[in-house]
């Protein structure tokens, strides 16, 4: 079993330039997430999806865009690159799960350097 | 308002010895769920333990426990008998709701355990 699949790992990244974070997961999972994690910190929600053709914006959700064309990928997309972009990006998902303990599974993360 | 708050950026404990990583939470929702992630220096995101709203009993994972007290909001991670691999970033997350959709599923700040030899 895969799991999430993230590529990819390393990165670094002109300003101005863009670039596109995939993610693929392969457990049928309807629920699919791109967090990003600064420097000593949490995970913070950029976009989200509940399902090929449905998403949303999350917490911070400026200079990025995401699409889900498949149930299986959703991919993040950076255009014209900041440094304040510079970060870990972690892809997850979840089933859809009423009440039970399911949490996410993640990726293993993108490390993104913007200089 | 931080919905999750682990007031401990950093802790030590001795090799062997048993740990608490505090999490506090706010919600008023009756439906939630509490879990709790180990980030190791490697980066993954690996899903420990969970906790729901209406379980009656703490839950329990090899050497991982949950202080549940639901009262006090407070869902603290115990680990016995620490090794030096449990050190890394803990995260405490919640689910409000019945449902993992989207912003229902928030993530504390992290506490950096080390785990002295």
């Amino acid at each position: 079993n895969a799991g999430v699949t993230q590529t990819p790992k390393f990165r670094i990244l002109k300003i101005g330039q863009s670039m596109t974070l995939q993610c693929a997961q392969d457990m049928n999972h309807n629920y699919m997430y791109w967090y990003r994690q600064d420097p000593g910190m949490g995970l913070k929600l950029i976009y989200y999806s509940v399902g090929a053709g449905i998403t949303d914006k999350g917490e911070v959700p400026n200079g990025y865009n995401v699409s889900r064309s498949t149930t299986e990928d959703f991919p993040l997309r950076l255009e014209l690159a900041a440094p304040s972009q510079t970060s870990v990006y972690f892809c997850a998902s979840s089933p859809i799960s009423v009440g039970t303990n399911y949490g996410y599974t993640f990726g293993s993360g993108t490390r993104l350097t913007v200089v | 308002a931080q919905k999750i708050t682990q007031t401990q950026p950093g802790m030590f404990v001795q090799e062997k010895e048993a740990v608490t990583l505090d999490c506090t939470y706010d919600t008023s929702d009756p439906s939630y769920g509490l879990f709790w992630y180990k980030q190791p220096s490697s980066g993954e995101m690996i899903f420990l333990i969970y906790q729901g709203s209406y379980d009656q009993q703490n839950a329990t994972e090899g050497r991982y426990s949950l202080n549940f007290q639901k009262a006090r909001k407070s869902a603290n991670l115990v680990i016995s008998a620490s090794q030096l691999g449990d050190s890394a970033m803990y995260f405490c997350a919640m689910r409000e709701g019945r449902d993992n959709y989207g912003q229902n599923f928030v993530f504390g700040p992290g506490t950096r355990l080390s785990v002295l030899p």
